[in-house]
C-alpha cells in the first residue's frame, strides 16, 4: 500500500483563480513527479524532483510551478487557472537510485476549470 | 529516445476468456519494464514488473516476460474477470545515479463483461 496522498481530490474553480494542488508522502523518497492524464488517458510527465530544493520541468510544457522544501511535500500551483487546466493530475514518488525501483502514485487530483 | 508502444483499446472480453496486451519498446540501454493498472477514480498502482532480460514478472494471475530480443513484455491472463476492467499501461525505465527517466505507454482499457 503506498502512502502518497493527494488533495483535492476533486476541485472546480473559476478562470483566473490560483490553485494549489497538494501531494505529501510519507515513504521518505526522494524522487516525487507530477504527470497530466488527459481524457485520452496517456500520461505526461509536467515536473519532477530529485530531492529538496531540486525541481525540472517535465516532458509536456505546463504553465504550473512546483516546489520542494521538504522531503515529503512535493505541491503543484497554477496562478491563473484556465479552462484548458482541466484535467487529471498525478502525483508519484520513487525511492533509490535504481531503474527498477516501482513508482508510487497518489489517487489523483480532478481539476475542472470552467 | 526511449518509446512504449502499446495497443490501442478498448478491449472487450467476455469473463474466463484469455488476455493478451501487446506492448513493445525501444531504448538505448537496459531498461526496467513494468505494467501499472488504474482503476476507474483511482491513480495508477504496479501491477508487476521486470528488471532484465527473461525475468518473469507475475501478480494476481497477470504475467509477463521480458523478452530482449524481440523489445516486448505482453501482459496475458489466463481467465479474466469482471474486477479486472480497468486500464493497463506498460512502461520502461532506464538510467542510473540520480536520473532515471521513465516512459509510459498510451494505456489499454480493458472492458470484461459478464
Amino acid at each position: 500500500e503506498a502512502d502518497i496522498y493527494q488533495t483535492p481530490r476533486y476541485l472546480v474553480i473559476g478562470t483566473g483563480k490560483k490553485i494549489t494542488l497538494e501531494c505529501s508522502q510519507t515513504m521518505g523518497h526522494d524522487k516525487m513527479y507530477w504527470y497530466q492524464q488527459d481524457p485520452g488517458m496517456e500520461l505526461h510527465l509536467i515536473h519532477y524532483s530529485y530531492g529538496v530544493n531540486s525541481t525540472e520541468k517535465g516532458d509536456l510544457s505546463s504553465e504550473s510551478t512546483v516546489s520542494r522544501i521538504r522531503t515529503e511535500h512535493f505541491p503543484l500551483t497554477l496562478e491563473s487557472a484556465r479552462p484548458s487546466h482541466t484535467s487529471q493530475y498525478l502525483c508519484a514518488s520513487r525511492v533509490g537510485a535504481g531503474a527498477g525501483n516501482t513508482i508510487y502514485f497518489g489517487e489523483g487530483s480532478w481539476l475542472t476549470v470552467v | 529516445g526511449d518509446s512504449v508502444t502499446q495497443m490501442e483499446g478498448p478491449v472487450t472480453l467476455s469473463e474466463e476468456a484469455f488476455l493478451t496486451i501487446n506492448c513493445t519498446y525501444t531504448a538505448t540501454g537496459y531498461p526496467s519494464l513494468f505494467w501499472y493498472v488504474q482503476y476507474p477514480g483511482e491513480g495508477l498502482q504496479l501491477l508487476l514488473k521486470a528488471t532484465k532480460a527473461d525475468d518473469k514478472g507475475s501478480n494476481k494471475g497477470f504475467e509477463a516476460t521480458y523478452r530482449k530480443e524481440t523489445t516486448s513484455f505482453h501482459l496475458e491472463k489466463g481467465s479474466v474477470q469482471v474486477s479486472d476492467s480497468a486500464v493497463y499501461f506498460c512502461a520502461l525505465s532506464e538510467g542510473s545515479g540520480g536520473y532515471q527517466k521513465v516512459t509510459f505507454g498510451i494505456g489499454t482499457k480493458l472492458q470484461v463483461i459478464p
